[in-house]
């Protein structure tokens, strides 16, 4: 059973410029959550995707945004990168059901802002 | 809200001694918790965790936790350590009693296993 993948595993963006991430769940999971892990702040609760609805939403800023496919993909987006979006940001699928169930990770992809 | 403490930041032990990661929450009327393990250039993987019932639970790795709501904690033991063990360790709160798959993160404790 595949994991869950993301892509790129590493990008080095500059300032100003816009990023879109990519993660495909494993199969049959709905959900899909979005997570920055940074040095200094650790990691955050960015979004979570649910049959294509946002479910849920952290305290980032409009230029963090997200959306899910039919088929449960999902792709984050940050627009205007600023020099702390720096990160490694993970993407976590699961089942989705009522009570919190085990959260599968990918291994992120990390971004760089110069 | 939900707030997850994890007061050690980094945990020597040498191989083959015991370890307690500690990691203490803000009380909530249904909380669910969790303690996550992230190998290097790794993403993190569930270590164990609790939704009800006995308030001791158990991962497959020899990993074990207990659930204390008087004292909000949640803490992390196991009676020996291997080097292989030597990896970030995390402490999570459901943030919302389970109705979503927001989880509230500690700021990681590093366990570094010394031969």
């Amino acid at each position: 059973k595949a994991g869950v993948t993301q892509t790129p595993r590493y990008l080095i963006k500059t300032r100003g410029q816009q990023v879109t991430l990519s993660c495909s769940p494993i199969s049959g999971h709905r959900s899909v959550s979005w997570y920055q892990q940074t040095p200094g702040q650790g990691l955050q609760f960015l979004f979570e995707y649910f049959s294509e609805t946002q479910r849920n939403k952290g305290n980032f800023p409009g230029r963090f945004s997200g959306r899910q496919f039919s088929n449960s993909r999902s792709e984050m987006n940050v627009s205007t990168l600023e020099l702390g979006d720096s990160a490694l940001y993970l993407c976590a699928s699961s089942l989705g059901g009522t009570t919190p169930g085990e959260l599968f990770f990918g291994e992120g992809s990390r971004l760089t802002v110069l | 809200a939900q707030s997850v403490t994890q007061l050690d930041s980094q945990v020597p032990v040498f191989e083959e001694a015991p370890v307690e990661l500690r990691c203490n929450y803000s009380s909530s009327v249904s909380v669910y918790l969790f303690w996550y393990v992230q190998y290097p250039n790794q993403g993190l993987q569930l270590l164990l965790k609790y939704l009800s019932g006995s308030t001791l639970v158990e991962s497959i790795n020899g990993f074990e936790a207990e659930f204390n709501k008087s004292q909000t904690s949640f803490h992390l033991r196991k009676p020996s350590v291997h080097i292989s063990d030597t990896a970030e360790y995390f402490c999570a709160v459901s943030d919302d009693g389970g109705a979503t798959n927001k989880l509230i993160f500690g700021t990681g404790t590093l366990l570094a296993v010394q031969p």
